[in-house]
């Protein structure tokens, strides 16, 4: 299995600009999760899925951040407009039961 | 609501040393536990999980971790550690297979 596979691995943008980041979860698993990692504040879930369904976006900072999963094998993260304060690593994570794998992240930059 | 407490966010080793990474949490019922490794510029990877039976679970890499549930711990230990086992250390806690609850991690350093 290739693992969660995520796009793009570095995204550089301006402040204002949308940023669409992509997921693909490893091909069985019912759960997706993203997550965003900072220096101050470590790592933090923004949105969980089970099958494909949201299930918990307390973690979605603001209005700006919006996350789809149209089918079992795809989700988005959308930030619009963006802010430098978006900039961090955005991780994209599926499960099956017990234990998340992880993708290799989004560095996300926004100047 | 269900924490986790990593209390070192450094541990400076040596090389062939022994290492111990300590992970408390809270919880009011029955939980799995992980620990996950983030290499420089890397996602994190699952090392080891518990799930039931056994409390000692042990990783490929000569890791492993003791669920003690009367000391709420799940500490993280290496008989002998390799440079190239410097990175970051997670815990992570869940009840049931739903969202982790991660602690802020453990940075092992290990020089020669």
């Amino acid at each position: 299995d290739a693992g969660v596979i995520q796009s793009p691995r570095h995204e550089v943008t301006e402040m204002g600009q949308e940023v669409t980041l992509r997921c693909k979860p490893i091909s069985g698993h019912n759960s997706l999760f993203w997550y965003r990692q900072t220096m101050m504040r470590g790592l933090e879930l923004l949105i969980y899925f089970n099958n494909n369904v949201p299930i918990d976006d307390s973690g979605m900072p603001e209005d700006r951040f919006s996350a789809k999963m149209p089918n079992a094998s795809f989700s988005t993260l959308k930030i619009q407009p963006s802010e430098p304060r978006d900039s961090a690593v955005y991780f994209c994570a599926s499960s099956l039961r017990g234990g998340q794998f992880f993708g290799p992240g989004t560095r996300l930059t926004v100047l | 609501a269900q924490s986790v407490t990593q209390l070192d966010s450094q541990v400076p080793v040596f090389e062939e040393a022994p290492v111990e990474l300590r992970c408390n949490y809270s919880s009011s019922v029955s939980v799995y536990l992980f620990w996950y490794v983030q290499y420089p510029n890397q996602g994190l990877q699952l090392l080891l999980k518990y799930l039931s039976g056994s409390t000692l679970v042990e990783s490929i890499n000569g890791f492993e971790a003791e669920f003690n549930k009367s000391q709420t711990s799940f500490h993280l230990r290496k008989p002998s550690v390799h440079i190239s086992d410097t990175a970051e250390y997670f815990c992570a806690v869940s009840e049931g297979y739903s969202t982790l609850t991660f602690g802020k991690g453990t940075m092992l350093l290990v020089s020669p």
